[in-house]
């Protein structure tokens, strides 16, 4: 199977700060990556997402950052609020297949 | 617009046992997924339905696990008989297309504990 992983399990931040969540993807042949955000007792919420051909794409409060070169995926989070809270999972795919990384716990304290 | 419903929400049952999950996609979504979600782990892909046709089951443990959309709208999925290792999140999801940059809609999942 494929290795989607993150480099930090948990992440708490002060609410106001900016927030990265780091991702590192095993597939050479990804050519698409998406970020999802999964609040308790919910499904997955699809957040953003960039195809291999960019180094970064903007959405509304959210960055995400794709460095072919050492396989690593990050999303910025700017000015984290408490609504945040919540697991955040990169997805690669492989034509058109899913791979889900563990996922960071992102946590915003007051 | 309507999300995908998921029923039941809960679910507790004995090892050995059967166990059923229903799931509605959104209207029009072509493509249909069920992903098990372990405690602590990302999703992983069960099945992908493409309309009533099956285009992805490679990782769905065909010896206790099931699945069908007959009409190509609803599904069921179905484990039988049940481990204490199946004990997860089952989750539904669809999409317009079944391309990757197609996205896809999760439901909010059936937790099932095996004991």
């Amino acid at each position: 199977g494929e290795s989607v992983g993150l480099h930090l399990p948990t992440l708490s931040v002060q609410e106001g700060d900016n927030s990265i969540i780091n991702c590192a993807y095993s597939n050479s042949a990804s050519d698409y990556f998406i970020w999802y955000k999964q609040e308790s007792g919910k499904g997955p919420q699809f957040i953003i997402d960039i195809r291999s051909n960019m180094d970064k794409r903007q959405g509304q409060r959210v960055t995400v950052l794709l460095n072919k070169t050492v396989k690593h995926l990050s999303l910025q989070i700017a000015a984290t609020q408490p609504g945040d809270s919540a697991v955040y999972f990169c997805a690669e795919t492989p034509g058109n297949q899913f791979y889900f990384g563990t996922g960071t716990s992102l946590t915003v304290i007051p | 617009e309507a999300g995908v419903a998921q029923s039941p929400r809960y679910k507790i049952i004995e090892k050995r046992q059967s166990v059923a999950f229903w799931c509605n996609p959104i209207s029009g979504h072509a493509t249909l997924y069920w992903y098990q979600q372990i405690l602590g782990q990302g999703p992983k892909l069960l099945i992908q339905f493409q309309n009533n046709g099956v285009v992805d089951d490679s990782q769905l443990p065909k010896d206790r696990f099931s699945a069908e959309r007959l009409k190509g709208v609803d599904s069921t999925l179905k484990i039988q008989p049940a481990k204490l290792e199946d004990s997860a999140v089952y989750l539904c999801a669809s999409s317009f297309t079944g391309r990757a940059s197609s996205a896809q809609y999760f439901g909010p999942g059936t937790r099932l504990l095996v004991l």
